[in-house]
């Protein structure tokens, strides 16, 4: 069964905390992103990476980096959290556009900052 | 991308098809239309895609008007498991991410 891990279900942490959000995919996709879900925004892409070590913003990439040293795994990182930053934040893994194949994603991270 | 339209809302019972409407009129020829689902507090799950021809597989129907602008997406035998906000997607190969609209909630009922 094809899969996206993300580390934590849920996670709570204070204003101004270093937060790192993992996820792991088990397909060998060259494809990862980085979404965040809010109501009434809907999903809204923060990174996404085709490679390793590659990386390039989606329409809401301030406040976040992100970190692919390994094929499989694609870490979104909150260098300084803020309680605008609390979501829920979601995961997902693709082989490439040119394929026109289906995206997996995992179960999610509700994520708060106090 | 093309933009989508699609109800906000819908009710089926148990057992019947529910078929969600997706209208895709800016469509453009190398856009595929791609249908999600997102249980409540899940991350969302692919169903089904297709470009032109009709598309089957064990989950549910697509069904594309010859024009391409709408499609319908068809869960033959509808069950309160598939109570979930339905997402339809248009995407060509070169576009990297899903762009998610609003979706409709379709609510099976017992």
């Amino acid at each position: 069964d094809v899969k996206v891990t993300q580390s934590s279900r849920y996670l709570v942490k204070r204003t101004g905390e270093k937060v790192f959000l993992e996820c792991v995919q088990d397909m060998d996709h060259e494809n990862m992103f980085w979404y965040r879900q809010d109501p009434g925004l809907g999903l809204r892409l923060i990174y996404f990476s085709y490679d390793v070590k590659m990386k390039e913003k989606g329409d809401i990439p301030e406040g976040y980096s992100v970190s692919r040293e390994k094929k499989e795994r694609f870490s979104l990182i909150l260098e300084s959290a803020s309680t605008n930053q609390t979501s829920m934040y979601l995961c997902a893994s693709s082989f490439p556009d040119s394929m026109n194949t289906e995206a997996f994603f995992g179960q999610g991270t509700r994520l708060t900052v106090v | 991308d093309a933009k989508t339209t699609q109800p906000p809302s819908m009710d089926c019972a148990e057992g019947r098809a529910a078929n969600l409407p997706c209208n895709h009129s800016t469509i453009s020829g190398n856009e595929y239309v791609y249908w999600y689902r997102q249980i409540h507090s899940q991350g969302p799950q692919y169903i089904i895609h297709g470009l032109k021809n009709n598309e089957t597989n064990e989950m549910a129907s697509l069904i594309i008007t010859e024009d391409r602008k709408s499609s319908t997406l068809i869960l033959p035998h509808a069950t309160l498991r598939d109570t979930a906000v339905y997402y339809c997607i248009p995407r060509s190969g070169s576009a990297r991410q899903l762009t998610f609209g609003s979706g409709t909630q379709l609510t099976v009922l017992p």
